[in-house]
């Protein structure tokens, strides 16, 4: 257990469909990030919110839209996402700054979209 | 500005073999730097980091990195490679940058094969 949690762990969801990831941390951590992870591409940071207030967003597009109600909670709201949207979705939460123990990740959401 | 450059984008060795994955940073301040693995479909799970105090850093599963600022690296190693090493490994560096800093920068990763 690696104190970040992911559901679902598998989505499978169409062009028009509407849905949501989730993330939740109880680690007292107060900055929380997406990334997105495609098959031989980068880590990209797509969103981090640090104190509940979301202070980067990666010109990621509008179809994904993030919430984060409180500092351990994080979604991804998901709408009528393309094919190349397919990847594994990850959620990380640190202190802030992250310096001296980085960040820890959850097990992450693969999408496919079909 | 801070970067990380990880030489080879996958590393193949044999069983029991040593293993070395090379990582090379760019900060303007000293950094902290940190490895960390991720197994097929999983999250990223923190191996070792330098956080300034002792160069030569010790980690879980037998790995250790050691920090050069002369060389701007912090290599990982492990004397002897299990099968169960097989995964994909990033280095990353948190820039002590002032006021509200929080981003890591992550290399591209490097995919170790571990030969039977």
């Amino acid at each position: 257990e690696t104190g970040v949690t992911q559901t679902p762990r598998h989505l499978v969801m169409g062009m028009t469909n509407k849905k949501s990831l989730k993330c939740e941390q109880h680690l007292g951590h107060n900055a929380m990030y997406w990334y997105k992870q495609s098959a031989k591409k980068p880590l990209e940071l797509m969103f981090v919110y640090s104190l509940e207030e979301r202070v980067e967003n990666n010109s990621v597009p509008s179809r994904f839209s993030p919430e984060c109600p409180n500092s351990s909670h994080l979604f991804l709201h998901l709408h009528t996402l393309q094919p190349e949207d397919s990847a594994l979705y990850l959620c990380a939460s640190s202190q802030v700054p992250p310096s001296n123990y980085g960040y820890t990740f959850g097990s992450g959401t693969r999408l496919t979209v079909v | 500005a801070q970067s990380v450059t990880q030489l080879g984008s996958h590393v193949s060795v044999s069983e029991g073999a040593l293993v070395l994955l090379r990582c090379n940073y760019s900060s303007s301040v000293p950094p902290y730097l940190f490895w960390y693995v991720q197994y097929p479909n999983q999250g990223l799970q923190l191996l070792l980091k330098y956080t300034s105090a002792a160069t030569l850093v010790k980690g879980i599963n037998g790995f250790e990195a050691e920090f050069k600022k002369s060389e701007t690296s912090f290599h990982l190693t492990k004397p002897s490679a299990h099968m169960s090493d097989a995964a994909e490994y990033f280095c990353a560096v948190s820039d002590l940058g002032g006021g509200s800093n929080y981003k890591l920068t992550f290399g591209k990763g490097t995919l170790l094969t571990v030969n039977p």
